[in-house]
């Protein structure tokens, strides 16, 4: 069985730019969550599709949004970039039990 | 506010003596937490669970340990091999909640 996957893998961007990250969660499985990784704050929850609706989100700005589709799939935007977005993005998919997660290798975005 | 903490940014431990990595919770509402390794260019893979009507779960070299008075958690790996060495992340979730608290993250270095 695929694993999730995440595209594109790395990412450089400029300040005030748009980006989207796509994730493709393992077949079968309906909960993605994306998660932000930065050296000095971990891995931080962002939000969580289930059913292409969003069950859950975490302590970030209106600039980062998502969505998932009716295949699962999601997509995470953030509009404006700044600096401090720079980080790894990860996604992780399950069966919609978040005790069962399992990630992808994450999107590397650098902002310039 | 950090509601998971993972106060060791580092832990260097010789080849087959044990590693014990810790976690300090604040939210009693926490009722399960994980472990999760990961290692450099990909995402965290689970480890080992707990849940908190347990003290201890144990899956071969790897055992969780919580004490929910002192709102802590570790992880001991008995022998630890120079494969273990990665960044290791404790994260709780609460019952209800779709959203997963990690911790900042341990980095091991198990040394041949």
């Amino acid at each position: 069985k695929a694993g999730v996957t995440q595209t594109p893998r790395y990412l450089i961007k400029t300040r005030g730019q748009q980006v989207t990250l796509s994730c493709s969660p393992i077949s079968g499985h309906r909960s993605v969550s994306w998660y932000q990784q930065t050296p000095g704050q971990g891995l931080q929850f962002l939000f969580e599709y289930f059913s292409e609706t969003q069950r859950n989100k975490g302590n970030f700005p209106g600039r980062f949004s998502g969505r998932q589709f009716s295949n699962s799939r999601s997509e995470m935007n953030v509009s404006t970039l700044e600096l401090g977005d720079s980080a790894l993005y990860l996604c992780a998919s399950s069966l919609g039990v978040l005790n069962e997660q399992f990630f992808g290798p994450g999107t590397r975005l650098t902002v310039l | 506010d950090q509601q998971v903490k993972q106060n060791s940014p580092s832990l260097s431990v010789q080849e087959g003596r044990i590693s014990i990595l810790n976690c300090d919770y604040t939210n009693s509402m926490f009722d399960y937490f994980l472990w999760y390794k990961k290692y450099p260019a990909e995402g965290p893979t689970f480890l080992i669970s707990i849940s908190s009507i347990k003290d201890k779960n144990e899956d071969g070299r790897f055992t969780v340990f919580l004490n929910k008075s002192a709102k802590h958690l570790s992880l001991h790996i008995v022998p630890s091999q120079p494969g273990d060495s990665a960044v290791y992340f404790c994260a709780a979730l609460q019952g209800g909640s779709e959203k997963l608290v990690f911790g900042k993250g341990t980095k091991l270095t198990v040394n041949p």
